[in-house]
């Protein structure tokens, strides 16, 4: 089974701090996905990412940055979190048949 | 740019009525097309897709969609829903070509379905 782990599954900032998402995945998926979702949003894309080194523009980048060092690993950086910023984050690879991870409730105060 | 949009935002249903979700999409070129369910507490997991041939595609727990290209449309389809289906759908796009695929999700319809 592919596994997209995200390090934390709760986290609680305070506004301005720099804040680090990571996601690691166990298979060799060239693309990944960093989402927000929000009720009655759904999911917006990010940033996504198609090899290393490699990044993309979502619909909703303002905000955020994202580094991929590794191929299995993508990670989704708040520069100066702000309290808009509070949502769950979703990592996913591959855009055919995507698999997530379990998500990060992230708020911040 | 792609765009996914889902007409429901709440569907709420009794055991053993039909369901039918909508979604349109925007993209001028080759799509693949997906459903994704999301049931409380759980990961989002494929419940269909469809990459090309029969626009009839059937998918786990007894759900389908039919593509329609004419009209830029993926409706989701279950003839008889039941409990357990209760859930947060989604509809997502992709291009079917090229490394930099955009996978593009839909605002999502809470389905309630009760017993």
């Amino acid at each position: 089974d592919v596994k997209v782990t995200q390090s934390s599954r709760y986290l609680v900032k305070r506004t301005g701090e720099k804040v680090f998402l990571e996601c690691v995945q166990d298979m060799d998926h060239e693309n990944m996905f960093w989402y927000r979702q929000d009720p009655g949003l759904g999911l917006r894309l990010i940033y996504f990412s198609y090899d290393v080194k490699m990044k993309e523009k979502g619909d909703i980048p303002e905000g955020y940055s994202v580094s991929r060092e590794k191929k299995e690993r993508f990670s989704l950086i708040l520069e100066s979190a702000s309290t808009n910023q509070t949502s769950m984050y979703l990592c996913a690879t591959r855009a055919t048949e995507a698999f997530f991870g379990q998500g990060t409730r992230l708020t911040v105060v | 740019a792609q765009s996914v949009s889902q007409h429901n935002h709440h569907v709420i249903l009794s055991e053993a009525a039909s369901l039918e979700l909508g979604c349109n999409y925007s993209y001028g070129g080759t799509v693949n097309l997906f459903w994704y369910v999301q049931y409380p507490g759980q990961h989002l997991q494929l419940l269909l897709k469809y990459f090309s041939g029969d626009p009839l595609v059937k998918g786990i727990k007894g759900f389908e969609a039919e593509f329609i290209k004419s009209k830029f449309s993926f409706n989701l389809r279950k003839p008889s829903v039941q409990w357990s289906d209760t859930a947060e759908y989604f509809c997502a796009v992709t291009s079917s070509s090229g490394s930099a695929r955009q996978l593009t999700f839909g605002s999502g319809t809470q389905l309630t379905v009760l017993p």
